[in-house]
């Protein structure tokens, strides 16, 4: 079964505006990854935030981890049409070499 | 960087036929990898780990006659779907493991189509 629950299922923004994407997950975590997928392609590895992390910058990229809330969020500062993806959080619980991943976020960045 | 290779990227085929599909990781040996089925919109959903010189390990409600992964070496992951159907169709996805920071590297994908 899927350990993450992205929200909000869809987002579209303006071109330049920030984009905001959340996580959520069920159980203990090791730690949390976000990678984006563009449409018929592979996923690339965005980022990687540790369960003793509580946030983490990566250029236009800002990960947050909320280990009490069991939630991340990702933000995308100054969106730009390539930005135009979905987006996935994946969790990986301890002592397992597995992600799942969540439903993920479709985001359409407006020009 | 690291790099997993797979093939083919689109495969067309007919109904009760076989497929398989090739992942190798490129500059790097991959005790582990993984394989992931894409429906269209929708997340990504593990089918099973595949573990060099051993037995797959499939994920719940996976046929393991169906799909039959074979792992031989430390670069290379096979996938074959057997009898394949259409509802088979789908886009099948690899990965391997790289370091804790640099997370997973996957595959480009394989979109099948089942006539």
């Amino acid at each position: 079964s899927q350990q993450g629950e992205e929200d909000p299922q869809a987002l579209s923004i303006q071109e330049g505006e920030n984009a905001t994407m959340n996580c959520s997950y069920k159980t203990s975590i090791n730690n949390l990854q976000w990678y984006r997928q563009n449409s018929g392609r592979g996923l690339v590895h965005l980022i990687l935030i540790r369960s003793n992390e509580r946030e983490k910058h990566s250029g236009r990229l800002r990960v947050t981890l909320d280990t009490s809330k069991k939630s991340s969020s990702l933000l995308i500062t100054a969106s730009r049409a390539a930005d135009t993806a979905s987006y996935f959080c994946a969790t990986d619980a301890w002592g397992d070499d597995k992600i799942i991943f969540g439903k993920g976020t479709r985001l359409h960045i407006l020009p | 960087g690291a790099v997993v290779s797979q093939h083919p990227s689109w495969v067309i085929c007919k109904s009760g036929t076989s497929v398989k599909i090739e992942c190798r990781s490129l500059d790097f040996q991959a005790t582990t990898m993984f394989w992931y089925r894409q429906f269209p919109k929708q997340s990504l959903m593990l089918m099973a780990t595949s573990n060099e010189g051993s037995k797959a390990t499939y994920e719940q409600g996976v046929e393991k006659d169906k799909f039959l992964i074979n792992h031989a070496s430390l670069t290379l992951s096979t996938l074959t779907v057997t009898s394949a159907h259409p509802e088979d169709s789908s886009f099948y996805i690899c990965s391997a493991e790289l370091t804790l920071d640099y997370g997973y590297t996957f595959g480009s994908g394989t979109r099948l189509t089942v006539v």
